[in-house]
């Protein structure tokens, strides 16, 4: 059964970057890596997706090694409203949609 | 902007009741998903459906059942509700394709007594 690992918090301050790491051993050749987030009282909002290297958009890059056994989403110079949780999900067709257990991250000043 | 709206944020219920749970979509998405989230247990999707009149079931099926008569309405059904349906239900819908982006509704918050 697929599974989809990562922290369940994270602390850091303002300014500084984060590296949220998702480990997903049992990911298929298919699969593809999406990153959520998360704010209190809203739904998850799409931040970045990959299958393999590195992608980067104007809010976040995600790193993929060789094996994607796991990803790390980086965000840059982190801000107060940077505070929220993080998904990493993994999806082979409708079937096989993983989400993780989410990582909490609070930015402080 | 895509929008997802969710007929309610907040639903009490008693058990044994039956349960709607609206969704509605306004960017023509194929693609429509039930979820419930959960502390410590991340989103687990319930159902899911790629076209009108068409449904599959997700991880979670048992309890729920769902209805999709019109591209834009996604519905989740709880035929009769119990204590451990109390949940966050998420309502995503997305372009053709799996890989495609999701988009959330609000979520409705339901708790069954």
């Amino acid at each position: 059964l697929a599974k989809t690992t990562q922290p369940i918090s994270m602390d850091s301050y303002e300014g500084q970057e984060v590296n949220i790491t998702c480990s997903h051993n049992n990911i298929a050749t298919n699969d593809y890596i999406t990153w959520y987030q998360q704010f209190p009282s809203q739904g998850p909002r799409f931040i970045i997706q990959g299958y393999k290297t590195k992608v980067t958009n104007e809010v976040a890059s995600l790193f993929i090694p060789a094996d994607r056994k796991s990803s790390t989403l980086s965000l840059p110079r982190v801000s107060l409203s940077d505070t929220a949780v993080y998904y990493c999900m993994t999806n082979t067709g409708f079937q096989k949609l993983v989400f993780g257990t989410g990582t909490r991250l609070l930015v402080s000043p | 902007d895509v929008k997802v709206t969710q007929s309610s944020r907040y639903l009490v219920k008693r058990t044994g009741e039956k349960v709607f749970l609206e969704c509605v979509q306004d960017m023509d998405h194929e693609n429509m998903f039930w979820y419930r989230q959960d502390p410590g247990l991340g989103l687990r999707l319930i159902y899911f459906s790629y076209d009108v009149k068409m449904k599959e079931k997700g991880d979670i099926p048992e309890g729920y059942s769902v209805s999709r008569e019109k591209k834009e309405r996604f519905s989740l059904i709880l035929e009769s509700a119990s204590t451990n349906q109390t949940s966050m239900y998420l309502c995503a819908s997305s372009d053709r394709g799996p890989d495609n982006e999701q988009f959330f509704g609000p979520g409705t918050r339901l708790t069954v007594l």
